[in-house]
C-alpha cells in the first residue's frame, strides 16, 4: 500500500512565523501535490512537483513556497504565516502513468495561525 | 480557471435512505473521480470514471460520467451510519499530470 505521511497532524503557529509542512511518500512517485481544504471551498491546489527540484504553481500559490530536494519529500513553506492561512493542508501523490487517477492523500495537517 | 459546482453542500438523512449528489463544470474533463473524507483523515478514492456515459458501481455506490463530460453524479443506496463524511467530486485532464479540480464537497450526516 502506498503511504503518504505528513509530519504533523496539528500545528499552532503565531503570525509572522516561518512554517514548514513536510510530506513524505514511500513509493518512488514523481508527482506530489499540496492542497489546502477550507469549508465550502473544497480542496484547492497550492503547488505541485513533477520531479526533484521541479515545482509548479497551482491555483493559490500566494504566500507559499515549496521545496523538493529528494524524490520522496515535498515541503510546503509559509514564509510568514498569516491568520488567513489557518486551514487543513493535504499532501497527495499519484502513481505514474496516464491519468494518475488514484491520488493518494496524507492524513492532513490542521494548521492554526494565531 | 476551471471550477466545479457540487451540490448539495450538506445532507442530513435517515439511515436506510438513498442519497444523490452531483457536480457540474463549465469545462470538460477526461476523468471524473469521487472521494470520501472521514473526519480527521485525507480523502480516499471511491470511484473513478473514464468515459462519457460510463456508469460504475462500487458496492452501494453508483456514479456516472455525464455525456457532455461536464457533469457527474454519485448515488449511495440504503445509507448506513458509516457513510457519514464529506464527499468530493474531482475532475481531471490527462495532459496535466494528475492535477485535480475539486468540488466544494457534500457533507453527509446519517441519523441511525
Amino acid at each position: 500500500d502506498v503511504k503518504v505521511t505528513q509530519s504533523s497532524r496539528y500545528l499552532v503557529k503565531r503570525t509572522g512565523e516561518k512554517v514548514f509542512l513536510e510530506c513524505v511518500q514511500d513509493m518512488d512517485h514523481e508527482n506530489m501535490f499540496w492542497y489546502r481544504q477550507d469549508p465550502g471551498l473544497g480542496l484547492r491546489l497550492i503547488y505541485f512537483s513533477y520531479d526533484v527540484k521541479m515545482k509548479e504553481k497551482g491555483d493559490i500559490p500566494e504566500g507559499y513556497s515549496v521545496s523538493r530536494e529528494k524524490k520522496e519529500r515535498f515541503s510546503l513553506i509559509l514564509e510568514s504565516a498569516s491568520t488567513n492561512q489557518t486551514s487543513m493542508y493535504l499532501c497527495a501523490s499519484p502513481p505514474p502513468g496516464q491519468g494518475a487517477q488514484e491520488q493518494y492523500f496524507g492524513p492532513g495537517t490542521r494548521l492554526t495561525v494565531t | 480557471g476551471q471550477q466545479l459546482n457540487q451540490s448539495p453542500q450538506s445532507m442530513f438523512i435517515q439511515e436506510g435512505e438513498d442519497v444523490s449528489m452531483n457536480c457540474t463544470s463549465s469545462s470538460i474533463f477526461n476523468t471524473w473521480l469521487w472521494y470520501k473524507q472521514d473526519p480527521g483523515e485525507g480523502p480516499v478514492l471511491l470511484i473513478a470514471l473514464y468515459k462519457a456515459g460510463e456508469l460504475t458501481s462500487n458496492g452501494r455506490l453508483t456514479a456516472q460520467f455525464g455525456i457532455t463530460r461536464k457533469d457527474s453524479f454519485l448515488n449511495i443506496s440504503a445509507s448506513i451510519p458509516s457513510d457519514v463524511g464529506i464527499y468530493f467530486c474531482a475532475g481531471q485532464l490527462w495532459n496535466q499530470g494528475g492535477k485535480l479540480i475539486f468540488g466544494q464537497g457534500t457533507e453527509l450526516s446519517v441519523k441511525p
